[in-house]
């Protein structure tokens, strides 16, 4: 199975921007993977799917200060013009076929905490 | 607007059986496939199951495989998840999503088991 690291938190200042990274592993490494935001005491909400090419699709309603990326095996999620409601929970996710049978896996997330 | 709204989560012993809820209002119900996630207490994501829109096929993570089963009736709208069983490491929060390409784009809030005696 896929295998997805996040760094278990990072941080930044009001009005910064910041990267946060999900890598997949070797064997995987050009697989589509998605973010998802998760504010304390909520649910998650879809932020976008990346390509290994570094193409993205946003889900509704989320603003085009969010971008994504990648390179290699890493997939970035970069917030720009950090605001204290960017402060949450972010998981990446990929969905794969293994034997004709269809899963997810997800990483283990990032706490984002804005300063 | 779309809605996606859980229910029937609650206090079971081990052992015991549930069966949650995912009504849903906005979409087009029969025409995306649903999957299941659960979050355990201060831990990550994890998937749980998933359904095609025809429910003609259903997928499990290997934990609840022969334990869960999930259905859904498009004619009312709504998803389920049978829950038996049950072990105290089920205990979570339980998300209902719908699903389109691989992307979980819309998300319940979520509804709570606790396995516990």
């Amino acid at each position: 199975l896929p295998v997805l690291t996040q760094p278990p938190s990072a941080s930044a200042l009001p009005g910064a921007s910041i990267n946060l990274t999900c890598t997949l592993d070797s064997e995987h490494s050009s697989y589509t993977i998605e973010w998802y935001q998760q504010r304390p005491g909520r649910s998650p909400q879809f932020i976008m799917k990346i390509k290994s090419d570094g193409s993205h699709i946003r889900g509704d309603g989320i603003p085009d200060r969010f971008m994504g990326s990648s390179s290699g095996a890493d997939r970035y999620l970069t917030l720009s013009n950090l605001q204290s409601d960017d402060e949450a929970e972010y998981h990446c996710s990929e969905s794969h076929t293994l034997s004709g049978q269809v899963g997810w896996v997800f990483g283990g997330g990032t706490k984002l905490t804005v300063l | 607007e779309v809605q996606l709204l859980e229910s029937g989560g609650s206090l079971v012993q081990p052992g015991g059986s549930l069966r949650l809820s995912c009504a849903v209002s906005g979409f087009t119900f029969g025409s995306y496939a649903m999957t299941w996630v659960r979050q355990a207490p201060g831990q990550g994501l994890e998937w749980v199951s998933a359904i095609t829109g025809d429910s003609v096929r259903t997928y499990y993570t290997d934990s609840v495989k022969g334990r869960f089963s999930v259905s859904r009736d498009n004619s009312q709208n709504t998803l389920f998840l049978r829950m038996d069983s049950l072990r105290a490491e089920d205990t979570a929060v339980y998300f209902c999503a719908r699903t389109s390409r691989g992307a979980m784009d819309y998300w319940g809030r979520g509804t709570l088991v606790t396995v516990s005696s």
